[in-house]
């Protein structure tokens, strides 16, 4: 069975810092795996998503992730935090070729600091 | 492109109340669908999915029911509300996927705006 942890239910930054959110991963297969932002009273949307190939994935918004096999990790970060980059963080994992569903972690909520 | 619909945004209804609760999605045909609910403080919990018309998978009892009445319409009720129902309500689509087919042209979920319900 495939599951996510993310490591945090909330993280504190200043803006200009770095942000870090963790995620950790448990796949008996290769996994696909996702980073979704949620900002208040709105849907989920898609930030970057890793497949196949480079392990290195740029998102929107200045956000990329490092797929690490070896860690089974995907964390999500970006140089240099804005006020407008909080938010709640999900990540996802599923199966390749498996649509049926995704298996999200609990969320990070991130909040900057001015 | 294709585009979600949720309504309504928001809804206020007491105890033992129905519910019914509506997603469309456009610019797409035969696509999953899926209804997820978000207590507050609390991650996503996936209540119901759909491959297609009339198939419905729960993967949680309680409730709440879903039904399909078309391809691209999943409807979220319930016959009696219960306090514990309150939360923000999100459907999603997905393409259906085809063994072999582009990798990462599937499995990606599409969210719609949400209803955040209250039961009173």
């Amino acid at each position: 069975a495939q599951s996510v942890t993310q490591l945090g239910s909330h993280v504190s930054v200043s803006e200009g810092a770095l942000v870090l959110l963790r995620c950790n991963y448990s796949s008996s297969v290769p996994p696909y795996l996702f980073w979704y932002v949620q900002y208040p009273n709105q849907g989920l949307q898609l930030l970057l998503k890793y497949t196949t190939g480079a392990t290195l994935v740029k998102g929107i918004n200045g956000f990329e992730a490092e797929f690490k096999k070896s860690e089974t990790s995907f964390h999500l970060t970006k140089p240099s935090a804005h006020m407008s980059d909080a938010a709640e963080y999900f990540c996802a994992v599923s199966r390749p070729f498996n649509t049926d569903k995704l298996i999200f972690g609990t969320g990070t909520r991130l909040q900057v600091f001015p | 492109s294709q585009t979600i619909h949720q309504w309504p945004a928001t809804l206020v209804q007491p105890v033992g109340s129905p519910l019914s609760l509506e997603c469309t999605v456009e610019g797409t045909s035969n696509p999953n669908l899926y209804w997820y609910r978000q207590a507050a403080g609390r991650g996503l919990q996936l209540l119901f999915y759909s491959v297609g018309i009339g198939q419905i998978s729960s993967e949680v009892p309680q409730n709440l029911s879903a039904s399909r009445p078309q391809d691209r319409q999943f409807i979220l009720s319930s016959k009696k509300l219960l306090l514990s129902d309150s939360g923000f309500y999100l459907c999603a689509w997905s393409r259906a996927g085809i063994a072999g087919a582009t990798p990462g042209g599937y499995n990606e979920q599409f969210f719609g705006p949400g209803t955040r319900l209250t039961v009173l």
